[in-house]
């Protein structure tokens, strides 16, 4: 079974600070990681995808992999009160049809 | 561009009565998935389409049928519902396996009562 790990949460930061969001795979052969953001009432949206080892930013986003570790993370710089959200791990294990295998996701509460 | 579109948005079921969630995509997009979400468990995908002539089982296909109409429609079907069914349902297409991003419709609301 392939699993994406992710800490529930909720991870509450004071607004301005960086929310560190982290996610660990099982699948040693994984390819593509992708960062998620869904508003309670509403479907997921893309904020980032990674493919090679280290850091790739856009925006206050910055997304980090390390393939060796089995490890991507999410920092968000500046956080707002509008980033409350949960954030979804997904990895894509395969360059094959498999579909993507999501983590279940940690909330974020960004407090003003 | 309307991207994923679903149908119905909310819906309440009888047990045991029958119905089916309707996705269309119009993004041209080769692979298509079901996918339900309930608290605390993320998104468990039911059936997913490769391609259009083939389904697969997801991790929850128990209780769902599915059919890939055509490259565009991809249909889940609760033969007869049950209670643990009670979900949010999304829709999701992307172009292809080569790693790009999947596109979510904005959900369907069951409930089974």
């Amino acid at each position: 079974q392939k699993e994406v790990e992710q800490n529930s949460g909720p991870l509450s930061v004071p607004e301005g600070a960086i929310a560190s969001l982290n996610c660990t795979y099982s699948d040693r052969g994984s390819q593509s990681f992708f960062w998620y953001r869904q508003y309670s009432g509403k479907s997921p949206e893309l904020i980032m995808s990674i493919y090679s080892n280290g850091d790739k930013e856009d925006g206050r986003f910055t997304a980090q992999l390390n393939k060796a570790s089995q490890y991507v993370s999410l920092l968000i710089r500046d956080s707002q009160p509008s980033d409350s959200a949960t954030y979804l791990c997904a990895v894509n294990t395969d360059s094959g049809n498999t579909p993507l295998v999501f983590g279940k996701g940690t909330r974020l509460s960004v407090i003003a | 561009n309307a991207g994923v579109t679903q149908t119905p948005k909310f819906q309440v079921l009888k047990t045991g009565q029958s119905m089916t969630l309707q996705c269309a995509q119009d993004m041209n997009h080769n692979s298509m998935y079901w996918y339900r979400q309930d608290p605390g468990m993320g998104l468990r995908l039911i059936y997913y389409s490769a391609s259009e002539g083939t389904t697969d089982k997801g991790e929850v296909p128990n209780g769902y049928n599915v059919s890939r109409l055509n490259k565009r429609e991809f249909s889940l079907r609760l033969e007869s519902a049950a209670p643990s069914q009670t979900s949010v349902y999304f829709c999701a297409s992307r172009r292809g396996a080569d790693g790009n991003t999947i596109y979510f419709g904005e959900g369907s609301w069951l409930t089974v009562v």
